[in-house]
Order: C-alpha cells, then structure tokens, then sequence
C-alpha cells in the first residue's frame, strides 16, 4: 500500500527557518516526483514546488522561489521541503504527494501543520 | 501568472447530478486532475488525466473536457459527496502546477 507519512507539527518564530518530512513506502521511490501543497486554513491548496526524485531536479513555484529548499534521501526513500524566514502567512498545513506510474499528486500525506508566531 | 476558474459553489439535490467547471488557457493542452477534500482531510484524487476514473472511486464521479473547460460530474450525489474539490493542472510549460480556487459541494 502506498504510503506518505510526514513529520509532526512544529511551531516556529518569524524569521527562522522549518523543515518537514515526507517518508514513503509502498512504491519505488527513485521512479517517483515528489510535490508540497500546502493550505492556510479556510483557504485553496497552493502549489509549493517538486522533486524529480531520481535526479534531484527541482522546480519552485515563483512566489515561493527565494525561501523554499525541497531535498530527497534516497536511502529513507524521504522528501524534506525547507521554508525558510517565516513570516505569519506561512502558518498552513503542508502536504506532500506523490507523482507516480500514471498519475499526478496520488496518494497524499496526512498533512503538517506549521505555526508561525512570535 | 497561470490560473484556474472554478465556481465558489455548487447545490443540488440530494440523488440529482452535480457538474463542477474549472477553466484555464491551457487546458486544450495540459490533462487536468480533481481531488476530493472533506473538512479537516487531505484531499482525494477522484480523477486523473481528465476523464480517468482511480480504483476505489465511485463509478458516480467522471470527468470530462471540451477546449478550455474540465468537468466534474457526480452523478446520483450522495450525502457523503458534500465536499471542497479542486482541479489541478499544469501550465503550458509543464513545469508549474496550479490548483483552481476550490468549489464546496453542498448537497440538499
């Protein structure tokens, strides 16, 4: 069964720095994309960035460009996605998912929450 | 920047059938995605690659896509349908995803 399972949530003071986890199971990893979501409450989901995770090749969206790191272990079969100065808008849930054999964005880690306050 | 339309909501009734439209420039060209998001869930995919159905996925839910405009139907809607559901796809390039502003289902 295909499986993402993401670190806990984390509360983080502005200007400093978070970093989530995304460990998967269930398929072949190096085959695979990995994309971060993420979803302020009450608000769309918004696209972050992905990971070509054979060949490490990122891609960012341009509003998150300057502060977003996205990283892969290939021995944990792991994503890591790293949000750096911290302002209070970042407070989200940040999902990971995984691009794969046919399809886009399936399945879905359960989601981390981040905080964001002084 | 790329972006996708879709409507704030949708009502129907209870057994009728619901169409939710997502519209983007690009789509004549880029397979879109619909995801599923109940409250406090991470969402669902209950259709790829337009028209293609997941295993596990009601046979209710189908896709469809006519030049700019994707469609998502429920046919025979459910209570357990009332959800957010968003559509997803890339812009021309391929390198860049975006999601549509989201339409919550409520079913009467």
């Amino acid at each position: 069964q295909m499986q993402l399972l993401q670190s806990g949530p984390e509360v983080k003071k502005p200007g400093t720095s978070v970093k989530v986890s995304c460990k998967t199971s269930g398929f072949t990893f190096a085959s695979s994309s990995i994309q971060w979501v993420r979803q302020a409450r009450g608000q769309r989901l918004e696209w972050i960035g992905w990971i070509v995770v054979d060949s490490g090749d990122t891609n960012y969206a341009q509003k998150f460009q300057e502060r977003v790191t996205i990283t892969r272990d290939m021995s944990t079969s792991t994503a890591y996605m790293e949000l750096s100065s911290l302002r209070s808008e970042d407070t989200a849930v940040y999902y990971c998912a995984a691009d794969q054999g046919h399809t886009k964005f399936d399945p879905w880690g359960q989601g981390t929450l981040v905080t964001v306050s002084s | 920047s790329y972006e996708l339309t879709q409507p704030p909501s949708v009502s129907v009734s209870l057994g009728q059938m619901a169409r939710i439209t997502c519209s983007g420039e690009a789509l004549p060209k880029k397979y879109a995605y619909w995801y599923q998001q109940k409250a406090g869930q991470f969402p669902i995919q209950v259709i790829y690659k337009d028209s293609e159905r997941p295993s596990g996925i009601p046979e209710r839910f189908s896709g469809s896509s006519t030049g700019t405009i994707v469609t998502l139907t429920i046919s025979g809607v459910q209570a357990e349908d009332e959800a957010d559901y968003y559509c997803l796809s890339a812009d021309s390039t391929g390198s860049y995803w975006v999601f549509g502003g989201g339409t919550k289902l409520t079913v009467l």
